[in-house]
């Protein structure tokens, strides 16, 4: 299983709207609605934001969504906020009880 | 509110085995609804899922380790361990235990993580 391909690093003013995207194949990501994305601050843990897709946990604010398209799944953060700076990484279901992660994905709030 | 907690060694020498443990509080690692997986995260780099262990006993492993894992689980501990064969350099990270939700691929407690280093 190769990891989801995640851009490196995206960047965004506070207010504003970013989306990070997460491909992957017909064999994880476009087969099955179990894409997941987590938030890392250095240091830190992963937080999971979003599961099964598009689910929110409870906690997570509603400025947090999550999308798929074909084999490309997408984590929308919208009114941008200083504390939104993280690293955050996308992680679907790979089939035959196999998880696989992106490689990751920088946020840097201007 | 569930908590994950891992311990073990920081410094393992080359060729020798890594054993981590995870003690989970705040619930019990019986409930059918889960299951408990080991996730490392190299310095500067991004998150390597290494495999999980259903309470029944029952294990998936990352074929790019699975010759060099083992996953086990000690429910009267409320418990479960990873033990990694062969180390080299490149197995140094942090390694995170969490939960993951049967028949769902998402992660929803983790540990803090712990660092472990191979040197000599």
């Amino acid at each position: 299983q190769s990891a989801l391909t995640q851009p490196a690093s995206v960047s965004g003013s506070p207010g504003q709207s970013i989306t990070i995207s997460c491909t992957g194949t017909s064999s994880d990501v476009g087969s099955y609605n179990l894409v997941s994305w987590y938030q890392q601050h250095p240091g830190k843990a992963p937080k999971l934001m979003i599961y099964e897709g598009s689910k929110r946990p409870s906690g997570v604010s509603n400025r947090f969504s999550g999308s798929k398209s074909g084999n490309t799944a997408s984590l929308t953060i919208s009114g941008l906020q200083a504390e939104d700076e993280a690293d955050y990484y996308c992680c679907s279901y790979a089939g035959s009880s196999f998880v696989v992660f992106g490689g990751g994905t920088k946020l840097t709030v201007l | 509110q569930v908590q994950l907690q891992e311990s073990g060694p920081g410094l393992v020498k080359p060729s020798q085995t890594l054993s981590l443990t995870c003690t989970v509080s705040g619930g019990s690692i019986s409930s059918g609804s889960y299951y408990w997986s080991w996730i490392r995260q190299p310095a500067g780099k991004g998150l390597e899922w290494i495999g999980r262990i259903y309470t029944s006993g029952s294990t998936n492993y990352n074929p790019s380790l699975k010759s060099r894992v083992t996953i086990s689980v000690d429910t009267s501990k409320n418990q479960f361990s990873l033990k990694l064969s062969s180390v080299t350099a490149a197995d140094t990270a942090v390694y995170y235990c969490a939960r993951g939700r049967i028949a769902a691929a998402h992660f929803d407690y983790w540990g803090q993580g712990t660092l472990v280093t191979v040197s000599s």
